[in-house]
């Protein structure tokens, strides 16, 4: 099992419709990360938060709103979403403050957006 | 820049065959770090492993083995007696510091496809 659990597994929304997905860890790392990945392509980074303030944000557009109520949870609020916004959606966990630390990942949420 | 290159998008091998992944890396950065995450139908990226700049030493974890080779930038990933469990997408990713911070930017190759076939 992953240490990282992401909720829900699957999703499938309309374009109207405001869901929000959720990412939680209990390793101690202060460090939390979102990724979009399309079929047959790396995931691309998102958003990173680091000591539960936004460090990174990949100019994603407004449509994703993250939000990191205390070490342990994040989500990603979706609203208004795009059919091209299908993708699985990873999250990720760091200790914070170390480049040679590895990310460790959640199952992912499988999004449809019809 | 940071740049990961694998250039074998799929892999094909009969169970108990070896097989080697390769992964070719550019940075300007003297200290890097470089990782192996293997991802299986489920979704889940699973860290295999990782390796700093300043070590080149190769690696064997059971069936699995690395050679880092800074002369030619590269982290190939060799695995021993393939099984099928093993077919997976297998991603070479590359940190080095990120506009001055300390947060762990991954920059991800596009991923090997490995099928084993039984």
């Amino acid at each position: 099992d992953t240490e990282v659990t992401q909720t829900p597994k699957h999703l499938v929304m309309g374009m109207t419709n405001k869901k929000s997905l959720k990412c939680e860890q209990h390793m101690g790392h202060r460090a939390m990360y979102w990724y979009k990945q399309k079929a047959k392509k790396p995931p691309e980074l998102m958003f990173v938060y680091s000591y539960e303030k936004l460090s990174i944000n990949e100019s994603v557009p407004s449509r994703f709103s993250p939000e990191c109520p205390n070490s342990s949870l994040l989500n990603l609020h979706l609203h208004a979403l795009q059919p091209e916004d299908s993708a699985l959606y990873l999250c990720a966990s760091s200790h914070a403050g170390s480049l040679n630390q590895p990310q460790h990942f959640g199952d992912g949420t499988r999004l449809s957006i019809l | 820049a940071q740049k990961v290159t694998q250039a074998q998008t799929e892999i094909s091998v009969v169970e108990k065959e070896d097989v080697t992944l390769d992964c070719v890396y550019e940075t300007r950065d003297t200290t890097y770090y470089l990782f192996w995450y293997k991802q299986p139908p489920s979704g889940e990226l699973v860290f295999l492993i990782r390796r700093n700049s300043f070590d080149e030493q190769n690696e064997i974890s059971g069936r699995y083995s690395w050679n880092f080779q800074k002369s030619t930038s590269s982290f190939n990933f060799t695995i021993t007696a393939s099984q099928v469990v093993d077919s997976a997408v297998y991603f070479c990713a590359l940190t080095s510091p990120d506009r001055g911070s300390t947060l762990g930017r991954l920059y991800f190759g596009r991923g090997t496809q490995l099928t084993v076939w039984p």
